[in-house]
């Protein structure tokens, strides 16, 4: 079975600085993909980054980046010139190859502090 | 031109009752699902429809029924509601694997 965790139930920095949200997972699969979602408080569920298991290179959208470690099986996301708005709830989260649902982890709340 | 629309967005209703969600996509997508999402904002799936069919039902309780007129529709009924059905209920949609998951604006369902 898939399981993801986010040790990282709270997080709070100053604008502009740059943070990093933790994520592990467990899988037996060869396939998968990794997915990192900002829920804000309007409640919408955002895709921010995604990352295929086979590829080596860390994907990058902008300002948000991940750091992929694919034998520790951490899929850590860092967040450049945080601005006021990312503040939001993060959920970690992966699919594997032929699944069609997502697992999700507990979520980390960040705040970004004018 | 909303992708993942859903209706309502707040539903307040008494234990016992019987309510439904109706969840619409307009993004060609074949699959759609339904999250529940409890108080301390864990999200897990229940259902899942391929094509109108149903791919998932991850032991959600036989109180909880999905229902898919088509591939761009997917409702959720419930009956006989009760206090743990308190929750916010997402419906998604996604092209084939390994696409993105587009994610409705959720549905409060509080249970008095």
């Amino acid at each position: 079975a898939q399981t993801v965790t986010q040790s990282q139930p709270e997080m709070s920095v100053q604008e502009a600085e740059t943070v990093t949200l933790s994520c592990t997972y467990d899988t037996s699969e060869s396939n998968y993909y990794l997915f990192w979602y900002k829920q804000p408080p309007s409640r919408q569920m955002i895709l921010v980054i995604r990352q295929e298991a086979y590829k080596q290179q860390n994907a990058t959208e902008n300002r948000f980046s991940v750091n992929f470690q694919k034998a520790a099986k951490s899929f850590s996301l860092k967040i450049s010139d945080s601005q006021l708005g990312d503040t939001a709830m993060y959920f970690c989260s992966t699919r594997i190859q032929g699944a069609q649902k997502l697992v999700f982890g507990q979520g980390t709340r960040l705040t970004i502090n004018p | 031109d909303t992708a993942v629309s859903q209706t309502p967005k707040y539903l307040v209703t008494q234990m016992g009752n019987d309510k439904s969600i109706k969840c619409e996509q307009n993004l060609g997508h074949d699959t759609m699902y339904w999250y529940k999402q409890d108080s301390k904002k864990f999200l897990k799936i229940m259902f899942s429809y391929n094509n109108k069919e149903l791919i998932i039902n991850e032991t959600v309780p036989n109180r909880f029924s999905p229902k898919s007129p088509d591939k761009a529709h997917l409702n959720l009924h419930i009956n006989s509601l009760e206090l743990g059905d308190s929750a916010v209920y997402f419906c998604a949609s996604s092209q084939d694997f390994p696409d993105t998951q587009y994610f409705g604006p959720g549905t409060r369902l509080t249970v008095l």
